[in-house]
């Protein structure tokens, strides 16, 4: 089984500053990680994911994400936020192979401010 | 290509009656899910669907929850009879069979009143 923790369930920050959303995640097996966004009143929006390879994964809206193995972390950051990238914002892991369910944490709400 | 559609997107229903929510995944996809997200929390699993079989419905409260996938392609999730604590956000998301990345539906809102 898996599970996700993600740290923190708010992060408001000023338009401009950077930022760094925390996820660290439990399996006994390998996994996928994920990074999803959800807009108010919307579904989810893949960000970005981590199959294998390079541990630094670059996605849409100039977000990128780390890979820990030893930290078992995928913390996702950008560094420089804009009033448009407020939102709910969700980790989660996958065991790799088949198509198994996605496990997802709480999620963190980012509210960035003028 | 058409993304996942799901309707109603809000729904408003008085306790102990029945409500279904419907799933159209993208064309060629064969795995289907349906989460729940209650407020302020992570989607989670309700059911999952490879075709027309239920690989996983573990976590579908069977006595008052059923689904359905006839032909492989459209879904529909229904309660009955609702109870004040089924009010949450009901998603449902499509994959290629073995695909790394799922796709979301906006989701239908249900509020038990």
């Amino acid at each position: 089984a898996q599970s996700v923790t993600q740290l923190d369930s708010q992060v408001p920050v000023f338009e401009e500053a950077p930022v760094e959303l925390r996820c660290n995640y439990s399996s006994s097996v390998s996994v996928y990680l994920f990074w999803y966004v959800q807009y108010p009143n919307q579904g989810l929006q893949l960000l970005l994911k981590y199959l294998s390879g390079s541990t630094l994964v670059k996605g849409i809206n100039g977000f990128e994400a780390e890979f820990n193995k030893s930290q078992t972390s995928f913390h996702l950051r950008k560094p420089s936020v804009h009033i448009s990238d407020t939102a709910e914002y969700f980790c989660a892991v996958r065991s790799k192979g088949g198509s198994e369910k996605l496990v997802f944490g709480k999620g963190t709400k980012l509210t960035v401010n003028p | 290509e058409a993304g996942v559609v799901q309707s109603p997107r809000y729904k408003i229903i008085e306790k102990k009656q029945p409500v279904a929510f419907w799933c159209n995944p993208i064309s060629g996809h064969n795995t289907l899910y349906w989460y729940l997200q209650n407020l302020g929390q992570g989607p989670e699993l309700l059911i999952r669907y490879e075709n027309e079989e239920a690989v996983d419905d573990s976590q579908l409260p069977k006595d008052r929850f059923s689904a359905e996938r006839l032909k492989g392609v459209d879904s529909t999730l229904k309660i009955q009879p609702a109870e004040l604590g089924d009010s949450a956000v009901y998603l449902c998301a499509s994959s290629h069979t073995g695909g790394t990345e799922a796709f979301f539906g906006q989701g239908t809102r249900l509020t038990v009143v």
